[in-house]
């Protein structure tokens, strides 16, 4: 199985950058597509698909959300954070099956 | 708009089967591929399998030969079984739209494996 490698939790300001890291134990990417996805997860509530193949943002999520990355390491930006961005996320994979998840990057306030 | 919505039981006893539904509205089953994905206590996502358009299913090797997915197109739902539940399958069930990506999420039903 492929295993995704997260940061348990990042602490951040309002209004400042965030960037979420996710390194994968083999390369996602085929024929130019990275098979890398970013999900939010509120308390209670289910995750919510943020980013797909690595950077197209999914629809009706705001622009401050953006992706990057190729290969084996992928980034997800929230910039500015903003008080509704308080949450844990997660970056999947889809390259190969079984389909796998990193473990999580709750995001807090500092 | 796409909703999927799980039912079941949230309680079961350990080496009995889990059995869920995922009903959907707004979208036909007989499209796309819908599929199940648990989060453990702890916060570990676990995706279980998926059953395609055509009624062709996939699954995590880690599931064995304990999962089963199936639908049931004139009601536009599918189903999870897991046979022979430990407490390791308590967890929050979740059904989901995609094969490759999961853009659309049931709300989730936690399920405790316990006598």
């Amino acid at each position: 199985d492929i295993v995704l490698t997260q940061s348990p939790a990042l602490a951040v300001s309002l209004e400042q950058r965030a960037t979420i890291s996710c390194k994968t134990s083999q390369n996602v990417d085929n024929y130019g597509i990275s098979y890398m996805h970013w999900y939010q997860q509120k308390p209670g509530q289910q995750p919510k698909l943020l980013i797909y193949e690595g950077s197209n943002l999914a629809s009706g999520i705001p622009a401050r959300f953006s992706g990057s990355g190729s290969g084996t390491d992928f980034t997800l930006t929230i910039d500015p954070v903003e008080a509704d961005d308080i949450a844990t996320y997660y970056c999947q994979q889809s390259k190969d099956y079984p389909r796998t998840f990193g473990g999580g990057t709750k995001l807090e306030l500092k | 708009e796409v909703q999927l919505q799980e039912s079941g039981p949230g309680l079961v006893k350990p080496s009995q089967s889990l059995s869920l539904t995922c009903s959907v509205t707004g979208y036909s089953i007989t499209s796309n591929y819908w599929g199940w994905i648990r989060k453990f206590p702890g916060n570990k996502m676990e995706w279980m399998g998926y059953i395609s358009y055509s009624g062709s299913t996939s699954y995590n090797p880690s599931l064995k030969s304990r999962i089963s997915i199936t639908r049931d197109t004139s009601k536009n739902q599918f189903f999870l079984q897991l046979n022979s539940v430990t407490t390791e399958d308590t967890a929050t069930y979740y059904c989901a739209n995609g094969g490759y990506y999961f853009d659309y999420w049931g709300q989730g039903v936690m399920v405790t494996v316990s006598s």
